[in-house]
Order: C-alpha cells, then structure tokens, then sequence
C-alpha cells in the first residue's frame, strides 16, 4: 500500500508560469515533508521541507503547502525555468524507533518546463 | 569530493552472482541510508545505519540483503545470489541525523543489471 502518492507521473508547463507539484498521503503519523528534485543520472538533491506544524513554506521561487486535514500537499514553482525540468518526488518522513528516522517517498513526477 | 559517492556507477551481473555496492557518505555524517528506485517506482526505502548503533533493517527485501558500515563511514550493500528483479538503481544517502528536518544528501546511485 502506497503511503505517498504522486498521482501525476508528467507535467508541462510554459515558461515563466506557475508550476504545481501535488502529493497525497496516508499515513498521519507523517510529521514532516520534503520535496526532492532529480536529474537523470544523478542521485535526488534536497529542495524544501515543511514540518507539520505549519502550513507553508517558502525558499525563492519554490513554496510548498501543506494541508493536514487533507492529507495533502503541493509545491509551488514560480516563475518556470527551463532548469526546473526534473524529477520532483515527494518525501514523508516519521520517526520509527530505535533511533531511526525514515523518510517514505512518492514515485515521482517529471516535470518539463517548455521554452 | 565533498559529496556522496558511489561505487561502481555500473554494475552487470549474472543472475546466481554476488555484489557488493559502496557507498562513501559525507564526512561527518552520522546517518546513511540505503535505498533501490526500480522501473517506474519511488525511492524504496532499505536499511538505516546510525552511529554505533544497531541498524534498522526492516526494509530489505530478503535474506540475500545485507549491509555494513565499517568505522561509521563507508558502507557496503551486499546481494548474494542476486535475481533479475534485484535490477534497480540503489542510492546511498547520508545526514546528519540530529538536524531536525534530517535532510538526506544522496549519492548518484549504482545502476544494476541482473541478466
């Protein structure tokens, strides 16, 4: 059973617009959130975290949103860039005990940013 | 280098082989985590190593997966007569795990062909 869903495998979108990554979950004993991007061949690089304590996050041009009752998430990327093309996956992280702290990710979704 | 590193970026074996997979986190990175991105999935999550602390393994697959870290820096993932459906990407990732948001800097991955 998947934890974090990432319901869009693409998306397109036009330069200099707005880009909205979605992310589900299921599981509420998730208490904080990460989004990662991924270029081909190299490993997934850290973009922006939210606790789940608040509701938004913002870093530039890159804000993520979180709706807890929803169990609902979403980044924001805005404007555009052609260098945002990537992979973005969704991360829910909890802690499990025994000192580990273990992040769940979503299959992610490929994002191209046309010129 | 200053980042995670991964050894070999490559690897093609016969089905019934052994390997081993290395990873070299970031210098004064307490946590490392193993994970396998297989064809069209997310990031599975495989096991946690922390300080000298006993590792979580509750997310390897199968007995013929294990893992060490020696001295609490370099790591090796080991599968012992490896299948078909071992084929994946396994990424190696390390923080530093009392940071509260625990952001995991990942390595490029060691893509593995299983014929």
């Amino acid at each position: 059973d998947q934890q974090v869903k990432q319901n869009s495998p693409s998306l397109s979108v036009q330069e200099g617009r707005i880009s909205i990554l979605n992310c589900d979950y299921t599981n509420s004993m998730f208490d904080y959130f990460l989004w990662y991007k991924k270029y081909p061949a190299e490993g997934p690089t850290f973009l922006i975290s939210i606790s789940s304590i608040k509701d938004k996050n913002e870093d530039g041009r890159f804000t993520v949103f979180l709706n807890k009752s929803a169990k609902h998430l979403s980044l924001h990327i805005v404007p555009s860039q052609p260098g945002d093309s990537a992979v973005y996956f969704c991360a829910a992280g909890k802690y499990s005990g025994a000192g580990s702290y273990q992040l769940t990710f979503g299959k992610g979704t490929k994002l191209s940013v046309i010129p | 280098g200053a980042g995670v590193s991964q050894s070999p970026s490559n690897k093609v074996t016969e089905k019934g082989k052994d390997v081993e997979l290395r990873c070299d986190p970031i210098s004064g990175h307490t946590a490392l985590y193993w994970y396998r991105q297989s064809l069209g999935q997310g990031l599975e999550f495989l096991i946690y190593f922390q300080g000298n602390s006993a590792p979580d393994k509750s997310g390897l697959p199968s007995d013929r997966f294990s893992a060490e870290r020696t001295g609490g820096s370099v790591s090796t993932l080991t599968i012992q007569r490896t299948q078909q459906e071992d084929s994946a990407v396994y990424l190696c990732a390390s923080s530093l795990a009392r940071v509260s948001y625990n952001e995991q800097f990942f390595g490029p991955g060691t893509r593995l062909t299983v014929l």
